[in-house]
This record gives C-alpha cells, sequence and structure tokens, in this order.
C-alpha cells in the first residue's frame, strides 16, 4: 500500500500562508497525471474537495487554495489563511488500489 | 443539487450483520463511480469500495474485503454496503461518495454526512 506522510499540526497566523505538505511511500504520479488530491474536514463534517490531480482547484473552491507537486512530494497551500480555514486537511493518493489517506493535518491559528 | 444521504446505521453486537445505505439526487447516478469511507472516531479515512456504473466491477479493502459487500441500485439512484461479521474495530462514520469524472480518477467531489455504525456489545 502506499504510505501519505502528512505532519499532524500546523500552526499559522491569520493572513499569512499555510503550507501543508504530503510525502508519500513511492511516486502517485503518471505520465498525464500526479494522482494526489486535497481534501479539507471540520469537526463533525465530511471530507470536502478542494483540490484533484495535485493542482486543480474543485469547484466553488475560493482561489487562496492551491496545489503543488509531483512524484512523491505535495504541497497545498493556503494563502491568506482565514479563521473559516480551521480544519483538518487530508492528502490522498488514487494512483493505485488500495485508496490511502494521510493521517491528517491539523490546522490551527497562532 | 447534488446530495448523498446514508442511512442505516446504529449500535450492533459484535458477528452480527448491518447494511448501511445512500440515496443520491441531483446527478445522473448511473454516470457515476461510487465508493464507501469509514472513519474511525478521532482517526483519519479509509478507503473501504467502490462499485462501478454497472456493478460489474467492485474492488475492496483487505480489511473488509469477505466480510463487507458492495452494490448498488441505478433506477433506485442506491449504493448500498452489507457490513457481515461486524467486529469492535468495525465502529466508525460510514461515509459514501462520488468519484468525480473529470481530468483524472479516484477523487471524490461530493460525500454524504455519514452514518455512525457502532460494534459493541
Amino acid at each position: 500500500d502506499i504510505v501519505l506522510t502528512q505532519s499532524p499540526a500546523l500552526a499559522v497566523s491569520l493572513g499569512q500562508r499555510a503550507t501543508i505538505s504530503c510525502r508519500a511511500s513511492q511516486s502517485v504520479s503518471t505520465s498525464s497525471y500526479n494522482l494526489m488530491h486535497w481534501y479539507q474536514q471540520k469537526p463533525g463534517q465530511q471530507p470536502k474537495l478542494l483540490i484533484y490531480d495535485a493542482s486543480n482547484l474543485a469547484s466553488s473552491i475560493p482561489a487562496r487554495f492551491s496545489g503543488s507537486g509531483s512524484g512523491t512530494d505535495f504541497t497545498l497551500t493556503i494563502n491568506p489563511v482565514q479563521a473559516d480555514d480551521i480544519a483538518t486537511y487530508y492528502c490522498q493518493q488514487s494512483r493505485e488500489l488500495p485508496l490511502t489517506f494521510g493521517s491528517g493535518t491539523k490546522l490551527e491559528i497562532k | 443539487e447534488v446530495q448523498l444521504v446514508e442511512s442505516g446505521g446504529g449500535l450492533v453486537q459484535p458477528g452480527s450483520s448491518l447494511k448501511v445505505s445512500c440515496v443520491a439526487s441531483g446527478f445522473t447516478f448511473s454516470s457515476y463511480v461510487m465508493h464507501w469511507f469509514r472513519q474511525a472516531p478521532e482517526n483519519g479515512i479509509e478507503w473501504l469500495a467502490y462499485i462501478n456504473t454497472d456493478s460489474s466491477s467492485t474492488h475492496y479493502a483487505e480489511t473488509v474485503k469477505g466480510r463487507f459487500t458492495i452494490s448498488r441500485d441505478n433506477a433506485k439512484n442506491t449504493v448500498d454496503m452489507q457490513l457481515s461479521s461486524l467486529r469492535s474495530e468495525d465502529t466508525a462514520m460510514y461515509f459514501c461518495a462520488r468519484e468525480g469524472n473529470y481530468g483524472s480518477w479516484g477523487y471524490f467531489d461530493y460525500w454524504g454526512q455519514g452514518v455512525m455504525v457502532t460494534v459493541s456489545s
């Protein structure tokens, strides 16, 4: 199985940039796609798709969210961070089954 | 508006069975691959199974293979998961999700609100 590693928590001041990383145990890129996706989950809610294929913004997601990366290293950036962004962020790979998720990064306000 | 609504959760004893269901609306259900996930309390997200559009292909996580069965009814816009031989470690919130069909594959653009399954004696 592909293991995705995320830092457990990140503290950022409002209005600043948050950079959340995800490292895969093997490449999740093909010749056509970077098969890494990002979700936001708030307590008591379902996950919400933010970014698909590493860098494509999902529908209705504000442009202060962006994604980058290829191969094994990927990043989700939130700039500027707003109070509503307090949540846990998960990366997920679809390079192979089983689909796997990172353990999540909890974004906190400094 | 796309909606996925799960039902069927509850408290069950170890070794018993339960069916969780997900009814979809607001999109052409028969055109989308559907998946089930779960999330144990204070834990991460675990993929469980998927079913393709015409039910000709299914895949399961090793942790549930042989115990859980995914199925769908395109006429009723539903996707179900039959949970059998339940164990305490199956206690979790269960979510259905729609696989996105733009770009690549294997990402999920809509999720249900989840249904809680608790396995305890």
